[in-house]
């Protein structure tokens, strides 16, 4: 069975300052790693996605994530966070094919001006 | 760019009544999916579509909910007796055929409140 952990609830930052969403997996197989955003009242917008081959993965708004296989880790990251990064972030995978994703529970990021 | 479409964004119904919710998935994509979110909380799998047949469920997906393709562009989410527990945001998702690496895309949701 698939899981997916992401041990902060919520993340506080000042803006300007790097941020890191930590997330931890566990799968059968190799894993397809994907990070989702969720802005107030809205649905989930793709970020980034590890497949294979390069273990940091560039996405959309200036967010990486690197991949960890022996700390089976996939943290989300940004150099200098922004105000209107905060949102609730998912961390999801999944095994194979076409299977469903698998989410988190969520972090909360806020970053403060 | 193109995107998953989701009606109605907000519906109230009485406890023990019929809901359909409705969704356009991404045009080329064959695979599709029903995901539920209860008040800003874990992102939840209920339901995988391929080839006009479900593909998986979860243990949510019991028998007071249904999926149907009922033309070439919609597909819907049916729960037949609602109850107060069924209050969430629904989101439909769509995506091609991968091997693991293709992308799930989400509409904006449709929320629902059962009173």
């Amino acid at each position: 069975a698939q899981s997916v952990a992401q041990p902060e609830d919520q993340v506080n930052v000042a803006e300007g300052n790097p941020l890191t969403v930590k997330c931890t997996y566990s799968v059968s197989g190799n894993p397809y790693l994907f990070w989702y955003v969720q802005y107030p009242n809205r649905g989930l917008q793709f970020l980034l996605k590890y497949i294979t081959g390069d273990n940091l993965v560039k996405g959309s708004y200036g967010f990486e994530a690197e991949f960890n296989k022996s700390q089976t880790s996939f943290h989300l990251k940004k150099p200098s966070a922004l105000v209107s990064d905060s949102a609730l972030y998912f961390c999801a995978v999944r095994d194979s094919g076409n299977t469903p994703l698998v989410f988190g529970k969520g972090t909360r990021l806020s970053v403060i001006a | 760019e193109p995107e998953v479409t989701q009606t109605p964004s907000h519906q109230v119904t009485q406890m023990g009544q019929e809901v359909i919710l409705r969704c356009v998935p991404i045009s080329n994509h064959l695979y599709f999916y029903w995901y539920r979110q209860i008040l800003g909380q874990k992102v939840e799998f209920l339901v995988s579509f391929y080839n006009n047949e479900i593909s998986e469920k979860s243990e949510i997906f019991d028998d007071q909910f249904s999926v149907e393709r009922p033309d070439g562009s919609n597909f819907t989410l049916k729960i037949r007796s609602t109850k107060l527990e069924d209050s969430a945001m629904y989101f439909c998702a769509s995506s091609e055929i991968g091997q693991g690496g293709n992308t799930i895309y989400f509409g904006e949701g449709s929320w629902l409140t059962v009173v």
